[in-house]
This record gives structure tokens, C-alpha cells and sequence, in this order.
């Protein structure tokens, strides 16, 4: 909610800059993964998703990279807009009905 | 347009009451599942439902409960034994099957005054 964000990391990036957000994740045996966008006093909205197959993922202004051996997670985004701002957290799920968030990272575009 | 509501936005609760956050989705989703998100924290699961009349405990289902007796509807009960009930409550839905992404609704903000 209002709440979102608060004593979480910051990225800050001029307007029309990249943007590279990290995740690190917990579970080797994690096979799904999705990367999430949350406004202020809003849900979460997906953005892009990935599965353990694939080391990379494009979308439109978005591209996600997956490094297994590192469990490491990472959110592209081209031309930062100051839409883009926001909290974005990513997800991963082991084949089952549960999914593990992070806590989020702050997405802050400077006009 | 199809999507997942949840009702109300914001919710105050007197101490000692039981109060009951809504969530209701028309995409045909088999399973649901509730989530509290506080500051600094990751989305940490509650309960969650892969069909109809059928829910399992999740990390911190202690004072709450829940039902489903429809597949649109999966209501959350936050009762007087949740000692810390203050958060942003969001509720979720996937398609059966592994490997599919999460749709939340917009979220209530639960307030004890």
C-alpha cells in the first residue's frame, strides 16, 4: 500500500536512461520466475515472466536475464520513463502453488 | 474486462473485532491466495485455496481464516487473535497448473484504531 517502499533499496536513473534492477533468489530448485511492478496504494502488476530453460527473456522496453549458477535475477528496462517509477520485487515459484517474493527494489526516474 | 476485486480499499478495525476482507475474480482461476505485504518486507503468504472447498495453511495463517465455497470468492477473516493485523492485504489467482503468473487485485488496507 502507502507503505510500499518504505526502507527499501533505491535505484534512482535520468529519464530516458536504462534501468537494471537485481534479484537474488533462494532456491536452486526454483524453476518460474516473474518480475513485478507496484504503485503506490496498488497491487502488483506482472511485468515479464521466465522459466529455468531460458537464460533470457525480451518484452516490450523489458528484458529479463536468469543466471542459475549464481541464483541471480535481473530487470532491464530501456529508456527509462517516469511512469517506470515504482517498486518492482520478483517471484519465484518451485513447481508448486507457492511463489517467494522479494522485498523490492525503488525505482525512482529523475526527470 | 476480467481481473480480480477486492473490496474495501481501506478497513479500521477496533481491537477485539473480527473483520472480513473481500476478493472476488472472474478469470475462471482454480486457485487464490492471500498475501500480506508490510514495509520492507516481502509478500508473505496466509492461506491459499487450489480448489473449491478446499484451502491449506500458509507461513502465517495464525489469526486468520478463510473460505471457499465458490470458485470466484476466496474472503479472508482477520480475527481478534491476530495481535499485529496492520497491513496492506493482497489478494491473488493463478491458472491450475505450475509455471503461471500471479494476478493480484488492488489491494485493502486493514487499520486497527
Amino acid at each position: 500500500g502507502e507503505n510500499v517502499g518504505l526502507h527499501l533499496p533505491t535505484l534512482s536513473v535520468q529519464e530516458g536512461d536504462n534501468s537494471i534492477i537485481n534479484c537474488a533468489y533462494s532456491n536452486s530448485a526454483s524453476d518460474y520466475f516473474i518480475w513485478y511492478k507496484q504503485e503506490s496504494g496498488k497491487g502488483p502488476q506482472f511485468i515479464i515472466d521466465i522459466r529455468s530453460n531460458m537464460d533470457k527473456r525480451q518484452g516490450q522496453r523489458v528484458t529479463v536475464l536468469l543466471n542459475k549458477t549464481v541464483k541471480h535475477l535481473s530487470l532491464q528496462i530501456a529508456a527509462t520513463q517516469p511512469g517506470d517509477s515504482a517498486v518492482y520485487f520478483c517471484a519465484e515459484s518451485q513447481g508448486t502453488y507457492k511463489y517467494i517474493f522479494g522485498t523490492g527494489t525503488r525505482l525512482k526516474v529523475l526527470a | 474486462d476480467g481481473g480480480i476485486t477486492q473490496s474495501p480499499k481501506y478497513l479500521f478495525r477496533k481491537e477485539g473485532q473480527n473483520v472480513t476482507l473481500s476478493c472476488e475474480q472472474n478469470l475462471n482461476h482454480d486457485a487464490m491466495y492471500w498475501y500480506r505485504q508490510d514495509p520492507g518486507q516481502g509478500l508473505r503468504l496466509i492461506y491459499y485455496s487450489q480448489i473449491v472447498n478446499d484451502f491449506q495453511k500458509g507461513d502465517i495463517a495464525e489469526g486468520y481464516s478463510v473460505s471457499r465455497e465458490k470458485k470466484e470468492s476466496f474472503p479472508l477473516t482477520v480475527t481478534s487473535a491476530q495481535k499485529n493485523p496492520t497491513a496492506f492485504y493482497l489478494c491473488a489467482s493463478t491458472k491450475t497448473g505450475v509455471g503461471t503468473e500471479a494476478f493480484f487485485g488492488q489491494g485493502t488496507r486493514l487499520t486497527v484504531v
